[in-house]
């Protein structure tokens, strides 16, 4: 079976630094997906960032952009420039190809950004 | 506007008051799912659906019906809540093919069972 493990329970970071969250996760499988999940207070889930297992580059969008390690499994995002508007719970998430797959998911880290 | 929803948004009932969560996407997904979230614990998934009259179990579905008579909708039903069902609880709809698809979240449904 495939787990998720996020061990960062809480972070914050100062407005305008960066940040990174750790994910990694344990599957026998090589063909998969990855994916941030954004949570904010309002509970809706927004997805962040996806990375595909057979990509060796690592996917970016603005300023979200993530460390993938595939023979360590571990899949780190990194937010740079933060502002207010980053905090929440992020989720990491693995899901198996093809799609309609289910989402296994991390424990969430819950990110403060502090003025 | 492309969406999943859920209803009701918010629930207070007691133990063992049989209670449904209808979910609905208007996307033509032949994928449909539940979660539940609790804190620590990140989101489970209940009970998924591959297409009408397809649905198998996740990994936490004691508890738990579904039905998935039309491709639109896939309730999810407590036939006798526990308070241990009390949580944060999301609906998730998804093409399938070899492809990615991304999946949609409806905007949770938070349920209290006394």
């Amino acid at each position: 079976a495939q787990t998720v493990t996020q061990s960062q329970p809480e972070m914050s970071v100062q407005e305008a630094e960066t940040v990174t969250l750790s994910c990694t996760y344990d599957t026998s499988e090589s063909d998969y997906y990855l994916f941030w999940y954004k949570q904010p207070p309002s509970r809706q889930m927004i997805l962040v960032i996806r990375q595909e297992a057979y990509k060796q580059q690592n996917a970016t969008e603005n300023r979200f952009s993530v460390n993938f390690q595939k023979a360590a499994k571990s899949f780190s995002l990194k937010i740079s420039d933060s502002q207010l508007g980053d905090a929440a719970m992020y989720f990491c998430a693995y899901r198996l190809r093809p799609s309609g797959s289910r989402l296994t998911f991390g424990e969430g880290t819950q990110l403060t950004v502090n003025p | 506007e492309a969406q999943v929803t859920q209803n009701p948004r918010y629930l207070i009932t007691v133990t063992g008051k049989k209670l449904t969560v209808t979910c609905s996407q208007n996307m033509n997904h032949e994928y449909m799912s539940w979660y539940r979230q609790d804190p620590g614990l990140g989101l489970r998934q209940i009970y998924y659906s591959m297409n009408v009259e397809v649905t198998d179990k996740g990994d936490v579905p004691e508890g738990y019906k579904v039905s998935r008579k039309e491709k639109r909708n896939f309730p999810l039903i407590l036939e006798s809540p526990s308070p241990n069902q009390t949580s944060l609880y999301f609906c998730a709809s998804g093409e399938q093919g070899s492809s990615y698809n991304e999946q949609f979240f409806g905007p949770g449904t938070r349920l209290t069972v006394l």
